[in-house]
């Protein structure tokens, strides 16, 4: 069964530093979305790429975050510099196409700990 | 403001015994509905979702949901749990009204299953 990779699986960094995580969807799958996820909370969509393309990056932090997806295939997210508050589970998932009537398959995610 | 509100935090049941999660969206028109599973280690799985029609849906691992209007709710339901079903479980929505389609999660449930 096809399924959503992420990497690393689990990442602990200093402050300041720069950190990235690398996301493969879904073969065949054109929509990728970033997810945060703080302890003890529902998920929050960061940003969402159609393609090579951004549609949505509204509550992505600009000045320290920046997620690219080149080829349209798979996608790193950057922060650099790694704070403190970033310590999150981020998710990577994938769809079809846009809109609700496609399905979002998730990978495991990447747990980041900022020391 | 929209929300999606999950008033449970924490609920414990016991092998075998019915469960019933809380959901209540605050939005301007109904909003596509989803609930959505997250077992330890792993991404999150949809487990049902509701656009239109019969307000009792059916999903996977034996869960159901109904819609009430009257109530602005989405609550899931499963006659009899499994141990399997420890797990943290998110309702979230996609207002179908606005610029920004994308999920909204809300803070999760997390369900401890008791032998």
């Amino acid at each position: 069964e096809a399924e959503v990779a992420q990497s690393p699986r689990y990442k602990i960094t200093e402050k300041s530093q720069a950190v990235a995580f690398w996301c493969d969807p879904i073969s065949g799958h054109a929509t990728l979305y970033w997810y945060r996820q703080i302890l003890g909370q529902g998920p929050e969509l960061l940003v969402q790429f159609q393609d090579e393309s951004v549609v949505d990056d509204s509550q992505l932090p600009k000045d320290r975050f920046s997620a690219e997806r080149l080829k349209g295939v798979d996608s790193t997210l950057k922060i650099q510099p790694a704070e403190l508050g970033d310590s999150a589970m981020y998710l990577c998932a994938s769809s079809f196409g846009r809109g609700p009537y496609n399905e979002q398959f998730f990978g495991p995610g990447t747990r980041l700990t900022v020391l | 403001a929209q929300s999606v509100t999950q008033p449970d935090i924490h609920i414990t049941v016991s092998e075998g015994a019915s469960l019933e999660l809380r959901c209540n969206y605050s939005y301007g028109a109904t909003p596509y509905l989803f609930w959505y599973v997250q077992s330890p280690g792993q991404g999150l799985q949809l487990l049902l979702k509701y656009f239109s029609g019969d307000t009792l849906v059916q999903g996977i691992k034996g869960f159901e949901a109904e819609f009430k209007r009257s109530q602005s709710s989405f609550n899931l339901r499963k006659p009899s749990v499994h141990w399997s079903d420890a797990a943290e479980y998110f309702c979230a929505v996609t207002p179908t009204q606005g610029g920004a389609q994308k999920l909204v999660f809300g803070q999760g449930t997390r369900l401890t299953i008791n032998p």
